[in-house]
């Protein structure tokens, strides 16, 4: 069975700073991964979507980048704002399956 | 429409009613999934549609838990004599195939929450 573990589960830094978010999967079989950003009391909105052939995606400030082999994606995030401030979520998505597996999630909190 | 819809964004249920849930996905999007996300956790998968037909329900956590999308697009999600620890924010995502190629991009809804006292 799929696991999906982020470190940290939080996360405090102040504005301006470069910061990673880590995230580790069990299953290398994937078929894509995805990272999300939820905001408190909100739905989740897609940020960056690696297929399983690719080795990163670049939009704007944010970078994703995939080890398959090593089971690990981690989001960078450049230059980081209070407006960054949200959950970060990476789910994978089986190659056997549609759905997708979720992690926990990293709290990010941008101190102005 | 422009994205997912979810209505309603919050339920306050009395232990034993039943409550229905209801997800209207973007335009066109073929596949369907809801999730379930507890307090501080990441979303929990449910089941999933392809157009009307339910291809994966493994996910529901008991036969209180039924989903429907019978013309393919809007979707409800329906739990009968709810109990405490159906209180969640359940979660519709909708996704399409593109230029034959499935993306997999999922797109959620801002949710509804559920609180059962």
């Amino acid at each position: 069975k799929q696991e999906v573990t982020q470190i940290p589960a939080a996360l405090s830094v102040p504005e301006g700073e470069n910061l990673v978010l880590n995230c580790s999967f069990t299953d290398s079989a994937i078929y894509n991964l995805q990272w999300f950003r939820q905001d408190p009391g909100k739905g989740l909105t897609s940020l960056l979507l690696i297929q399983s052939s690719q080795r990163e995606q670049t939009s704007g400030r944010l970078n994703a980048s995939l080890d398959k082999s090593s089971g690990r994606s981690t989001l960078y995030i450049a230059a980081s704002q209070p407006g960054d401030s949200a959950t970060y979520l990476c789910a994978v998505r089986p190659g056997s399956a549609r759905q997708l597996t979720f992690g926990s999630g990293t709290q990010l909190t941008v101190l102005p | 429409g422009a994205g997912v819809s979810q209505s309603p964004r919050y339920k306050v249920a009395k232990r034993g009613q039943d409550v229905a849930l209801r997800c209207d996905p973007i335009s066109g999007h073929v596949s369907l999934f809801w999730y379930q996300q507890a307090l501080g956790q990441g979303p929990e998968f449910l089941t999933y549609f392809q157009n009307e037909a339910q291809l994966d329900k493994s996910g529901l956590p008991s036969d209180r838990f039924f989903a429907e999308r019978p013309e393919g697009s809007v979707s409800t999600l329906k739990i009968q004599r709810t109990q405490q620890e159906d209180s969640a924010v359940y979660l519709c995502a909708s996704s399409s195939r593109i230029s034959g190629r499935y993306s997999g991009e999922l797109f959620f809804g801002e949710g509804s929450r559920l609180t059962v006292l």
